[in-house]
């Protein structure tokens, strides 16, 4: 069966510190790949998502992916991270014709102190 | 102009009593789904219609069943509540091509249940 899994489960930074958050997967065909972002009391939003072409992707708030397709992983990754990044994050998986539904991971939970 | 809109945002309920949730997208997708979110906030689907069809049926209690009369509306219906049915769920919905899903869905404020 496959599986997203996401290696930290908590996470606490300072400001200004470099985030990399890890995602690895399982499934040997075609996938879509996301991020989703849960900050606190408030529903998921995307973050990034790559589907194909290169294998670097930027998202918003100065979040960036990487796919690495031998590693079967998708780590995320933030060079400075801010108070306001205090957060859930999800990954999320896809294969092609995998009847539509997301494989998630169990969410790392992100907080930054000022 | 909300995308994805839940209601109730809030409901607190006895155990066994039967409560339901709304769910509407504005976004002309043609999938929605339905999540569980626990305490440790595991993401688990439930749901899945496509077009009003049932697609996604995870192991789910019985008590749980979805309705969608069109496809921009997708309920949920929970008979005879337990204080396990405890969570915050949330509505998604997308929008799928043909050939290729790409899922990317976008989601709704959650409903947080809570059965005392």
């Amino acid at each position: 069966a496959q599986s997203v899994s996401q290696h930290n489960h908590h996470v606490i930074l300072s400001e200004a510190a470099s985030l990399e958050l890890g995602c690895n997967y399982s499934y040997g065909g075609t996938v879509n790949l996301f991020w989703y972002v849960q900050y606190p009391g408030q529903h998921l939003q995307l973050l990034l998502k790559y589907f194909s072409g290169d294998p670097l992707v930027k998202g918003i708030k100065g979040f960036e992916a990487e796919f690495i397709k031998s590693k079967f992983s998708f780590n995320l990754r933030k060079p400075s991270v801010q108070w306001s990044d205090t957060a859930e994050y999800f990954c999320a998986v896809n294969g092609a014709g995998n009847n539509r539904k997301l494989i998630w991971g169990l969410g790392t939970s992100l907080a930054v102190n000022p | 102009d909300t995308a994805v809109s839940q209601t109730p945002k809030y409901l607190v309920t006895q155990m066994g009593n039967d409560k339901s949730i709304k769910c509407e997208q504005n976004l002309g997708h043609d999938t929605m789904y339905w999540y569980k979110q626990d305490s440790k906030k595991f993401l688990k689907i439930m749901f899945s219609y496509n077009n009003k069809e049932l697609i996604i049926n995870e192991t789910v209690p019985n008590r749980f069943s979805p309705k969608s009369p069109d496809k921009a509306h997708l309920n949920l219906h929970i008979n005879s509540l337990e204080l396990g049915d405890s969570a915050v769920y949330f509505c998604a919905s997308s929008q799928d091509s043909p050939l290729v899903s790409y899922n990317e869905q976008f989601f709704g404020p959650g409903t947080r249940l809570t059965v005392l």
